[in-house]
């Protein structure tokens, strides 16, 4: 399973775009890059996936490099209730292998 | 369209007692996984049921067991409880069909502590 690497906390203020870069140097070639954000006593809520290149939604975009060796998440004007936990993961998640979750990143947003 | 859902949200026991909790997967999914996540860590994978057998298995002793209905919703059981095992415990739902990167919808998860 490709390990990731990810800051463990950033701080940031309200209408600033945060960025969260995550590492992953053995990502395999099918893998795909998922982030999730998780809220205190809550389950991980999905935000993004990509493969390569970049992935918008609406509610992040997701930069993957050629290499796929990393991937940033960037969040745009973030709010307070952007606060939380955010968890870059890699791999499959269907019966032939189990997503593993690191650390994650701790998200502060200020007012 | 209901989303997973977790009973009971909150438990206590003592240690050496045993615990069942249950998952419903999300309308239309059919794997269900289980993740036990530790104050201030990840969730960590514990097992994976897809057409009501244990697929996957993440690094948990035996006294972690699970099942899986015809009906999809799951079971995690757990026996002879340590001081250890008190964490939030996560399901979370899939569709095998949908391929390989198909998202993962979680649960909110059932506080479980051992006293």
């Amino acid at each position: 399973l490709a390990k990731t690497t990810q800051p463990i906390s950033m701080d940031s203020y309200e209408g600033q775009e945060v960025n969260i870069t995550c590492s992953h140097n053995n990502i395999a070639t099918n893998d795909y890059i998922t982030w999730y954000q998780q809220f205190p006593s809550q389950g991980p809520r999905f935000i993004i996936q990509g493969y390569k290149t970049k992935v918008t939604n609406e509610v992040a975009s997701l930069f993957i490099p050629a290499d796929r060796k990393s991937s940033t998440l960037s969040l745009p004007r973030v709010s307070l209730s952007d606060t939380a936990v955010y968890y870059c993961l890699v791999g499959l998640n269907t019966g032939r292998r189990a997503l593993t979750f690191g650390s994650g990143t701790r998200l502060q947003v200020q007012p | 369209d209901a989303g997973v859902t977790q009973s009971p949200t909150h438990l206590i026991k003592t240690r050496g007692q045993q615990v069942t909790l249950r998952c419903s997967p999300k309308s239309g999914h059919d794997t269900v996984s289980w993740y036990q996540q530790a104050l201030g860590q990840g969730p960590q994978f514990i097992f994976q049921y897809y057409e009501e057998e244990e697929r996957q298995r993440g690094n948990f002793p035996d006294r972690f067991s699970g099942h899986q209905f015809p009906n999809y919703s799951s079971e995690l059981n757990v026996n002879a409880l340590l001081l250890g095992d008190s964490a939030l415990y996560l399901c979370a739902s899939s569709l095998f069909s949908a391929g390989d990167n198909s998202p993962l919808h979680f649960g909110n998860g059932t506080r479980l502590t051992v006293t």
